[in-house]
């Protein structure tokens, strides 16, 4: 089965401060995917990576970046953690050939106080 | 930007009713993918539809795409408590398989 782990289940940070979440995937997926999802909003594309070392932005990459120095790795950074990025944060991979499904993690609940 | 309307956002009905939800958008997408999910996780496939007016069943939910590949249905029959969950539609576009999904629709099946 296809595991894709996301280190936190809940994490609570402090305004201002600098926040790594962190996703790893067991599958060898070329592509990867950090979403939010809020209440009535759906999942929306933060950021995505199709190789290692490459990175595209999504739908509201405003206040984040990311890194994906090795293949399976691929994390979400808040430069300088604000109200408004408390959300639940959820990664997902897949492979590039086909329409293969993504696969997602458990997810990550954000707070930011 | 992609957009995808998916509707009703909520949804309470009784044990042995049907219900259909639907999504909806002015853009073309390469196929059309429905999660469902659970409280506490992450969302899981149930379907990929890939063919303008491709029907697919999984027991008693049935999905379609439209002719145009604009727009899906999931239509679920005599559903039960155990449909309760989160379902979600997402259209897939762009070189990295990515995906555009609807805001959900909660589905609560009352016993």
């Amino acid at each position: 089965d296809v595991k894709v782990t996301q280190s936190s289940r809940y994490l609570v940070k402090r305004t201002g401060e600098k926040v790594f979440l962190e996703c790893v995937q067991d599958m060898d997926h070329e592509n990867m995917f950090w979403y939010r999802q809020d209440p009535g909003l759906g999942l929306r594309l933060i950021y995505f990576s199709y190789d290692v070392k490459m990175k595209e932005k999504g739908d509201i990459p405003e206040g984040y970046s990311v890194s994906r120095e090795k293949k399976e790795r691929f994390s979400l950074i808040l430069e300088s953690a604000s109200t408004n990025q408390t959300s639940m944060y959820l990664c997902a991979s897949t492979w590039t050939g086909g329409h293969q499904p993504q696969h997602f993690g458990d997810g990550t609940r954000l707070s930011i106080l | 930007t992609q957009l995808l309307e998916q509707s009703p956002q909520f949804l309470s009905i009784q044990e042995g009713e049907n219900l259909t939800v639907y999504c909806n958008s002015s853009s073309v997408f390469s196929s059309l993918q429905w999660y469902r999910q659970e409280p506490g996780e992450g969302p899981v496939l149930l379907v990929t539809v890939v063919t303008g007016g491709e029907v697919k069943k999984l027991k008693r939910l049935t999905f379609q795409f439209g002719d145009a590949r604009k727009d899906s249905s999931l239509h679920i029959t005599a559903a039960q408590p155990g449909d309760t969950g989160l379902y979600l539609c997402a259209g897939e576009h762009g070189s990295a398989r990515q995906l555009t999904f609807g805001s959900g629709t909660q589905l609560t099946v009352l016993p």
